[in-house]
């Protein structure tokens, strides 16, 4: 079956520092969603990248997908203590259900 | 409104009893799920309902029977569950036709933190 691996599973940051997690599909996708989990929370969309070589930015977050459409990365620039939480790409394949990667614990320090 | 509304927020229950957890959206949407989750790990499927049917059951044992009474509505009953069971149970809602379809994304309920004793 459709496997997405994350790396890395945690990251602790100083504030100011950029952060990157990485997603790697063991198939081609149809797309790529991002969620952000707050500590106690519940997953929180963030995007979807479709295209291959899609980039999207939202202000200092920077999401690419690969031109093979099987990896995706997500880019903080200059992390802030709000960015504190796990992060988690799901690939989609055809009409498939998400495959969540394990996630990116990332945790920021002031 | 992007909101899905889970009830109850926290729950306790034994192993023998009863209990259903309740989910709610308005956002129209025609696919709905039930996910499980448990500390440090992605959200793991268990069912989906598209158009009112359900469509996925990811071999979830039959202590957790799904429901879903309209569009609107999503009912997780649960009876005789087992102390492993103790889980965050998400309800996410997406538009409808499979999350392969572009747009088709996910939004998730807050969440019913379920500890079985």
């Amino acid at each position: 079956g459709q496997q997405v691996m994350q790396i890395p599973q945690y990251q602790h940051v100083q504030e100011g520092e950029d952060f990157t997690t990485y997603c790697n599909s063991s198939t081609t996708l149809s797309n790529i969603q991002w969620y952000k989990q707050r500590p106690g929370g519940h997953p929180v969309f963030l995007i979807q990248l479709v295209k291959s070589g899609e980039v999207k930015k939202q202000k200092r977050l920077t999401f690419q997908f690969g031109e093979a459409k099987k990896n995706s990365s997500l880019h903080i620039t200059a992390t802030q203590t709000t960015d504190v939480g796990t992060y988690f790409c799901a690939g989609a394949s055809g009409y498939s259900t998400l495959t969540f990667g394990k996630g990116t614990m990332l945790l920021v320090s002031p | 409104d992007t909101e899905v509304t889970q009830t109850p927020k926290h729950l306790v229950m034994g192993m023998t009893n009863k209990k259903s957890l309740k989910c709610e959206q308005h956002m129209g949407h025609r696919a709905m799920y039930w996910y499980k989750q448990k500390a440090k790990k992605p959200p793991e499927l268990m069912f989906v309902y598209s158009y009112e049917k359900l469509s996925i059951n990811e071999s979830v044992p039959s202590r957790f029977s799904p429901e879903c009474p309209n569009s609107s509505l999503l009912n997780l009953h649960l009876h005789a569950l087992q102390p492993e069971d103790s889980a965050l149970y998400l309800c996410a809602s997406s538009q409808g036709g499979g999350p392969g379809e572009t747009g088709d994304t996910q939004y998730f309920g807050p969440g019913t933190r379920l500890t079985v004793l």
